[in-house]
């Protein structure tokens, strides 16, 4: 079975300073990862994905994740916050025992950015 | 650029009365999915359809939960009583097909509050 665990439930950061938002996944095959985020009162927009092909992925909006197998984690990076990356974030895992694509999420990883 | 189409967007209802929701997917996307997002929570699988099959049902709480998508294009969501542990968010997806790495593309989302 799939799983993820996102490590820390809010994280909060000044204007301009690096994001880290920390994931760990568990899968008995090579995962399909992804990263989503959710502003307020709009839908979930996918950030970036893992398909396994180059272990850096970059994403939209300057975001990056870095797949590590030997660590089973898939953390998103971003050199320098915007007021405007301000939303609730999700790491999400494939269901590979499903046959249909079944996204499997995290809690979820709530970013607050400070002026 | 074509998006996901969900209504209603609030729906607030009596406990023990009747809901539906609808989606209209991206044109083209054979592949439909239904999650429930309860509030601080990420989202869950209740059904997921092929064209006009179901192929994933195994969390719908059958009982009072039911979902079509009768030509293989929009799709229905139904709650008959409705319960107030069914408060959430409903959220529609789709996929060009169910492949584990594809994009799966989100709708706003429906938020039924159940008195």
């Amino acid at each position: 079975a799939q799983s993820v665990t996102q490590l820390d439930s809010h994280v909060s950061v000044s204007e301009g300073t690096p994001v880290l938002l920390r994931c760990n996944y568990s899968s008995s095959y090579s995962p399909s990862l992804f990263w989503y985020v959710q502003h307020p009162n709009k839908g979930l927009q996918l950030l970036l994905k893992y398909t396994s092909a180059a272990t850096l992925v970059k994403g939209i909006n300057g975001f990056e994740a870095e797949f590590k197998k030997s660590e089973t984690s898939f953390h998103l990076t971003k050199p320098s916050a915007h007021m405007s990356d301000a939303a609730e974030y999700f790491c999400v895992v494939s269901d590979l025992d499903n046959q249909g694509g079944k996204l499997i999420f995290g809690q979820g990883t709530e970013l607050s950015v400070k002026p | 650029e074509a998006e996901v189409a969900q209504s209603p967007r609030y729906k607030i209802t009596e406990k023990s009365q009747a809901v539906a929701f609808w989606c209209d997917p991206i044109s083209g996307h054979a592949t439909l999915y239904w999650y429930r997002q309860i509030l601080g929570q990420g989202p869950e699988l209740l059904v997921q359809f092929q064209d006009e099959s179901v192929v994933d049902d195994s969390q719908l709480p059958k009982d009072r939960f039911s979902a079509e998508r009768l030509k293989g294009v929009d799709s229905t969501l139904k709650i008959q009583p409705a319960e107030l542990g069914d408060s959430a968010m409903y959220l529609c997806a789709s996929s060009p097909s169910g492949l584990s790495y594809n994009e799966q593309f989100f709708g706003p989302g429906t938020r039924l509050t159940v008195l």
